[in-house]
């Protein structure tokens, strides 16, 4: 079955200091993947997806995130962390198999809280 | 261009009431999509309409929910009657085509309290 773990509820990071938020994630054909961010009291914002090609991608607000087929993994990175940063992030995948539905399965989410 | 509309922003009603939500799409995005959000928790697919088609309602609870798109742009989700449960927030959600690799544009979203 297609599933999505994003394993911290939360994550610290001082400001100025690299961030990483986690996301593996368990399909059967080929996966496309999202990164979508949601500030207090707002809707989701789409940051970056790997669809093909290049396994690093670049995205908004200087994230980027690293597609890893062999661990099934889509971790968002940043170099420096903002206050600005502090929100809700949520990871989502598509398994494009031949046996799929084709929905778009959501992470519960991770926390991020940059302090200064 | 114009974000995704929704409104109202907040509701409270009592269980058992009947409610309703309404929703604009950006501007020529033919896929509309409704979500339920409960606090802690990812959204959730509730409709996804391909201009005014249904393309995957099978996460809606058709005894109470129901959802349309009349003329292919706007929607209504309504909910009747509303249990304690409903109480969350509604996302909606609109996408170009409907693409597998389009992302999806989200609007602020309707937050619904239940008393």
């Amino acid at each position: 079955a297609q599933s999505v773990a994003q394993p911290e509820d939360q994550v610290n990071v001082a400001e100025g200091n690299p961030l990483t938020v986690k996301c593996t994630y368990s399909v059967s054909g080929n996966p496309y993947l999202f990164w979508y961010v949601q500030y207090p009291n707002r809707g989701l914002q789409f940051l970056l997806k790997y669809i093909t090609g290049d396994n690093l991608v670049k995205g908004s607000y200087g994230f980027e995130a690293e597609f890893n087929k062999s661990q099934t993994s889509f971790h968002l990175k940043k170099p420096s962390a903002l206050v600005s940063d502090s929100a809700l992030y949520f990871c989502a995948v598509r398994d494009m198999g031949w046996d799929s539905n084709y929905q778009l399965i959501w992470g519960a989410g991770t926390k991020l809280i940059i302090k200064p | 261009e114009a974000g995704v509309a929704q409104s109202p922003r907040y509701k409270i009603i009592e269980k058992r009431q009947s409610v309703a939500f309404w929703c604009n799409p950006i501007s020529g995005h033919a896929t509309l999509y409704w979500y339920q959000q409960i606090l802690g928790q990812g959204p959730k697919l509730l409709i996804q309409f391909q201009n005014n088609g249904v393309v995957d309602d099978s996460q809606l609870p058709k005894d109470r929910f129901s959802a349309e798109r009349l003329k292919g742009v706007d929607s209504t989700l309504k909910i009747q009657p509303a249990k304690l449960e409903d109480s969350a927030v509604y996302l909606c959600a609109s996408s170009l085509d409907g693409t597998d690799n389009q992302p999806q544009h989200f609007g602020d979203g309707t937050r619904l309290s239940i008393l």
